[in-house]
């Protein structure tokens, strides 16, 4: 079966940095897309992965090892504004976007 | 204001009952999707469609039916309403089908009694 795997929550202090895992077992791949949901929201896109490596877009950061079917979502410098949930998903073979139950992320001051 | 439109964001209806969810985008994309999202689940795809006048099951289409009749609109309908439907519902569109980022509506919370 395909699964995508992410802690369930995380805390972490204001101003520091935090990094969310996510683990894949799919059926081929096409791409991982990371999103951000806040609470009573809609989810909003991050990033996109398609080759190893990692992707920069100011405070936040995608890293992708396709042969480890693993990413990471690294946030820097962190604020208050940035308490939600992250959302994994994985293009597969077949262009079917898997979704992960996302990782709450608990800001404390 | 570009982008995507459900209606109503929040419902309350007996069991049993017909429901209809409405979704527009004004963004011209090709590709629209139903999720509902339930506590401590990923989104979960029910219905899509790549294009204008053609759909598709997905992981849950039980129980829900969709139309493409334009490349705007993008209705889901529960044709008898059971509590197990009780969820979050998200519409989203892309310009391509599962190879370009989603938009997401505000989402419709859905209550079944």
């Amino acid at each position: 079966g395909q699964n995508i795997d992410q802690p369930t929550e995380m805390t972490a202090t204001e101003g520091a940095i935090v990094q969310i895992n996510c683990t894949y077992q799919t059926s081929g791949f096409n791409g991982l897309f990371w999103y951000q949901q806040h609470a009573g929201e809609a989810p909003t896109f991050l990033s996109y992965n398609v080759l190893d490596g990692l992707e920069e877009k100011g405070r936040f950061s995608s890293f992708l090892s396709r042969s480890k079917g693993y990413s990471y979502l690294l946030l820097k410098e962190l604020q208050m504004k940035d308490s939600a949930s992250y959302l994994c998903a994985v293009t597969d073979s077949n262009y079917q976007l898997i979704w992960g139950a996302g990782t709450k992320l608990i800001i404390k001051p | 204001i570009a982008g995507i439109t459900q209606a109503p964001t929040s419902q309350i209806l007996a069991a049993g009952r017909r429901m209809t969810l409405r979704c527009t985008q004004d963004m011209r994309h090709n590709a629209m999707y139903w999720y509902r999202q339930d506590l401590g689940l990923g989104l979960r795809l029910i219905h899509y469609s790549n294009t204008a006048g053609t759909t598709g099951k997905g992981e849950v289409p039980d129980g829900y039916s969709v139309s493409r009749a334009n490349t705007d609109d993008f209705p889901l309908t529960l044709a008898s309403a059971v509590p197990s439907q009780t969820s979050v519902y998200f519409c989203a569109s892309s310009d391509s089908p599962n190879t370009g980022e989603l938009f997401f509506g505000e989402g419709s919370r859905l209550t079944v009694l």
